[in-house]
């Protein structure tokens, strides 16, 4: 089973600022289409972010950019808006398994 | 617009099992798998299993196996997930999810709570 790390665990930062979250594979993704990113907020269902690594899902706005290939991977808010202060989770297929990061959570400084 | 409908919270004790239910629609059921993801309280997002409802194939978390069995109904657009053996660390929201690489589309989540 892949594992994937996720950096930091815990984000404070202001409406405005820059978010750059982090997630590291432990061993190479072959493929950047298995390489996901969702947010959850609480009481809610997880809301698809990015997929294929750095595609923006139906209704993300163009603030959400997601990069990587081999074993590190970043999704980059460039302006927090309030709405964004969430859990963000990244989510890897591999050998016929999915795997979850374990989340980081973007809180409001 | 697709959309995926789970049923509602459950209590079992220790040693139960507990089905939940995804009924989709807005969408033909069979052009899509569908996961199954869990958090439990104070905890991450965990991945336990996936079923393509065109025949039925399932692939089950590794930690899972023996315990959670998947099936879907394609009459009703319905996919089930059983889970056995419960433990209190099976606490948890439930949630199907449609999609392979990545879930586009969520249910509501189904509460479980395991308690003697």
């Amino acid at each position: 089973e892949i594992v994937l790390t996720q950096s930091p665990g815990t984000l404070s930062l202001s409406p405005g600022e820059r978010a750059t979250l982090s997630c590291r594979a432990g061993q190479s993704v072959s493929s950047t289409s298995y390489l996901t990113w969702y947010q959850q907020k609480p009481g809610q269902a997880p809301r698809l972010v990015i997929y294929r690594t750095s595609s923006r899902a139906t209704g993300i706005p163009d603030r959400f950019s997601g990069r990587g290939s081999g074993t590190d991977f970043t999704l980059t808010i460039s302006r927090l808006e309030p709405e964004d202060f969430a859990v963000y989770f990244c989510q890897l297929y591999g050998d016929s398994q999915w795997t979850f990061g374990q989340g980081t959570r973007v809180d409001i400084k | 617009q697709a959309q995926l409908v789970q049923s509602g919270p459950e209590m079992k004790k220790p040693g139960a099992s507990v089905k939940v239910s995804c009924k989709a629609s807005g969408y033909t059921f069979t052009t899509y798998y569908v996961q199954w993801v869990r958090r439990a309280p104070g905890q991450g997002l965990e991945w336990v299993a996936i079923i393509n409802p065109s025949g039925g194939r399932t692939n089950i978390a590794q930690k899972f196996l023996g315990r959670v069995t998947v099936t879907g109904v394609t009459s009703t657009s319905t996919v089930y997930m059983e889970l056995t053996g419960l433990k209190p660390d099976d606490t948890a929201v439930y949630y199907c999810a449609r999609g392979f690489y990545s879930a586009d589309v969520w249910g509501q989540g189904t509460t479980v709570t395991v308690s003697s």
